[in-house]
């Protein structure tokens, strides 16, 4: 079975700075995809970036970026530029891309992040 | 576009009461769908799947149920609630091998007491 760990329950930022979250996880396989969800005080779960583990060139999406080492599966979170509205709970995902259970997600436990202004 | 909707937004519930919790998609055919709960303070713990009318898969033993009698429409019941079956509740879908994305239904919060 595949394991995310995310080892910081709460992190936060000065507002226009550049935080990091962590992500680990566990598994044997070798096709899957990682995700990572923003679910602000309104509590929807939104997409923020994902990642092909087959892919070596790094995700981006405007200040997201991930720093995905698939030798030490790891896959952290970067958001540049910090703003007030990024302050919310980011999941880490791990989905298998194929055989039984793929199109399933396991998620992390959250960090919490709050923006500071 | 596709939307995806829950309904109701919150619910409190007694104890040993039925439940029916409602997600519909629009905008696309055929799409995978899911039921997620979400404890206090924890992660997103997945409880059914459906790839299509009729098929569902569980992947934790437990009071509850699913249904998907439409190709968007995926139903969370139970015959009686247990206190441990609040949580807030959110219903995704995906397009399977086209996508392997999936996206969030604003949830429903339901409290039983």
């Amino acid at each position: 079975a595949q394991t995310v760990t995310q080892s910081q329950p709460e992190m936060s930022v000065q507002e226009a700075e550049t935080v990091t979250l962590s992500c680990t996880y566990d598994t044997s396989e070798s096709n899957y995809y990682l995700f990572w969800y923003k679910q602000p005080p309104s509590r929807q779960m939104i997409l923020v970036i994902r990642q092909e583990a087959y892919k070596q060139q790094n995700a981006t999406e405007n200040r997201f970026s991930v720093n995905f080492q698939k030798a030490a599966k790891s896959f952290s979170l970067k958001i540049s530029d910090s703003q007030l509205g990024d302050t919310a709970m980011y999941f880490c995902a791990f989905m298998r891309g194929s055989g039984a259970g793929s199109y399933q997600l396991t998620f992390g436990k959250g960090t919490k992040l709050s923006v500071i202004p | 576009s596709q939307t995806i909707h829950q309904w109701p937004a919150t619910l409190v519930q007694p104890v040993g009461s039925p439940l029916s919790l409602e997600c519909t998609v629009e905008g696309t055919s055929n799409p995978n769908l899911y039921w997620y709960r979400q404890a206090a303070g924890r992660g997103l713990q997945l409880l059914f799947y459906s790839v299509g009318i009729g098929q569902i898969s569980s992947e934790v033993p437990q009071n509850l149920s699913a249904s998907r009698p439409q190709d968007r429409q995926f139903i969370l019941s139970s015959k009686k609630l247990l206190l441990s079956d609040s949580g807030f509740y959110l219903c995704a879908w995906s397009l399977g091998s086209l996508t392997y994305e999936q996206y969030f239904g604003p949830g429903t919060r339901l409290t039983v007491t």
